[in-house]
């Protein structure tokens, strides 16, 4: 399976509410990454947390890394309708290498 | 604008064409991408470049060739494509340990 794995696949909820998606992955990393892709468009980046960060915010975006259960979790808050779009983590399989491992990806529909 | 432009946008080809893809970047960035998007899958890594050496093949098909001249451009040449090819490819560029920056993609549909 993907390094990283987002849950869950969909998520859809009315404007105002807060949106919390989470990503597991199964080898050891330096970085983790959160990235927003409009429909037919390329991926934006949004934030990034290291393996020695327990939190981070953005904004109205919080990050959140567990390093001991592998898994991070991404909580968009007051959404908006623009906030519709996939989410996806991507995590540097290998330290020292270029390389990042994407998910499938959630995604968000926020209803006006 | 994420300074990644990539062309065409569009792209409609015959199995026995060959066309090729153009990805362009001024970010003075090192490492460069070329990514598969397909629908309901995760974003496929094909090729890396770092200072213009190709440091990863992810394993894929020779009728994709990728080219890097320069740290600013890479191309992915396509020759004799199936149609499980169609899909969204995706370019982009980063230094090591930072975001990568996309391109919004080249769609690519195989008649």
């Amino acid at each position: 399976s993907q390094q990283g794995e987002e849950d869950p696949q969909a998520l859809s909820i009315q404007e105002g509410e807060n949106a919390t998606m989470n990503c597991s992955y199964k080898t050891s990393i330096n970085n983790l990454q959160w990235y927003r892709q409009n429909s037919g468009r390329g991926l934006v980046h949004l934030i990034l947390i290291r393996s020695n960060e327990r939190e981070k915010h953005s904004g109205r975006l919080r990050v959140t890394l567990d390093t001991s259960k592998k898994s991070s979790s991404l909580l968009i808050t007051a959404s908006r309708a623009a906030d519709t779009a996939s989410y996806f983590c991507a995590t540097d399989e290998d330290s020292g290498t270029y390389k990042y491992i994407f998910g499938t990806g959630t995604r968000l529909k926020v209803l006006a | 604008e994420t300074g990644v432009t990539q062309t065409p946008r569009h792209l409609v080809m015959g199995m026995t064409n060959k066309k090729s893809l153009k990805c362009e970047q001024h970010l003075g960035h090192n490492a460069m991408y070329w990514y598969k998007q397909s629908a309901k899958k995760p974003l496929e890594l094909m090729f890396v470049y770092n200072f213009k050496e190709q440091t990863e093949n992810n394993s894929v098909p020779s009728r994709f060739s990728p080219e890097c001249p320069n740290s600013s451009h890479l191309f992915l040449h396509l020759h004799t494509l199936q149609p499980e090819d169609s899909a969204l490819y995706l370019c982009a560029s980063s230094t090591m340990g930072q975001p990568q920056h996309f391109g919004d993609g080249t769609r690519l549909s195989i008649l």
